[in-house]
C-alpha cells in the first residue's frame, strides 16, 4: 500500500520567510497530489491539486512542485504570515477516478511574528 | 450551498451501543467518504462511495457500516461501539477528479 511521509511533525518559521513543507511517497506514482490546510477543531480545506504531468502549480503565495522521479512534492508558502499557522496535509490518489485518497499525517506549521 | 454537513458534532457512547453519524452534501457530488482522524495517525479512510447504491471499504472498515441510497446522504453506522473507535470522524465529498470538501467533523468518545 502507499506510504506517505511528511517531513516533520512541526515546523517553526519566522514571519516573512518562505515555509517549505515536504511530502514523500513510496510505491506507486499517484496520478495527482493534493494539499490541504487544517485548523484545530475543523475539517481539512483544499488548497492545491497538481497532476503527475505538471511540475509546478501556483496560487497566490502558495506554490507546489511534484517530482515523480524523487517521489516528492514540496509545498511553499512565501511571505509567510501568522495566519498561515495550521497543519498542512498532503494526499495522493493512484489514478483518476479512484476514490481511495491517501493522506499523510501532516506538518504543523507555526509562523512566529 | 451548505456544503458538507455532519451531525452530531459531539457524541459520547457506552461500549456496545450503536449509533449513526449523519452526513449530507448539497453539491451533487458523486464521491463521498468517511475518514477517522487520530493523533499521529492522520486521516484514515473507513468507507467510500462512488455513487448512489455503490459503496466500498477503505483502510479501516471493521466495526462500521455504510449505505448510499441517495446522492446527498452517506450515513456511517457504528454497530457495537468500542473504546478503540474514540476518534474524530470526517465526512467528505467531491466530484470525480477534484478537490475534496470536508464536513466539520464529529468528535466521538466511547467509554
Amino acid at each position: 500500500s502507499q506510504k506517505i511521509e511528511q517531513n516533520s511533525e512541526a515546523l517553526n518559521i519566522q514571519e516573512g520567510k518562505t515555509a517549505t513543507l515536504t511530502c514523500n511517497y513510496t510505491n506507486y506514482s499517484p496520478a495527482y497530489l493534493q494539499w490541504y490546510r487544517q485548523d484545530p477543531g475543523r475539517g481539512p480545506v483544499f488548497l492545491l491539486l497538481i497532476r503527475e504531468n505538471e511540475k509546478e502549480k501556483r496560487k497566490e503565495r502558495l506554490k507546489v512542485t511534484f517530482d515523480t522521479t524523487l517521489k516528492q512534492s514540496l509545498f511553499h508558502i512565501t511571505a509567510s504570515q501568522p495566519a498561515d499557522s495550521a497543519t498542512y496535509l498532503c494526499a495522493l490518489d493512484r489514478s483518476f477516478g479512484n476514490e481511495k485518497l491517501t493522506f499523510g499525517t501532516g506538518t504543523r506549521l507555526t509562523i512566529i511574528p | 450551498n451548505a456544503g458538507v454537513t455532519q451531525t452530531p458534532k459531539f457524541q459520547v457512547l457506552k461500549t456496545g451501543q450503536s449509533m449513526t453519524l449523519q452526513c449530507a452534501q448539497d453539491m451533487n457530488h458523486e464521491y463521498m467518504s468517511w475518514y477517522r482522524q487520530d493523533p499521529g495517525m492522520g486521516l484514515r479512510l473507513i468507507h467510500y462511495s462512488v455513487g448512489a447504491g455503490i459503496t466500498d471499504q477503505g483502510e479501516v472498515p471493521n466495526g462500521y457500516n455504510v449505505s448510499r441510497s441517495t446522492t446527498e446522504d452517506f450515513p456511517l453506522r457504528l454497530l457495537s461501539a468500542a473504546p478503540s473507535q474514540t476518534s474524530v470522524y470526517f465526512c467528505a465529498s467531491r466530484a470525480r477528479v477534484d478537490e475534496q470538501y470536508f464536513g466539520p467533523g464529529t468528535r466521538l468518545t466511547v467509554t
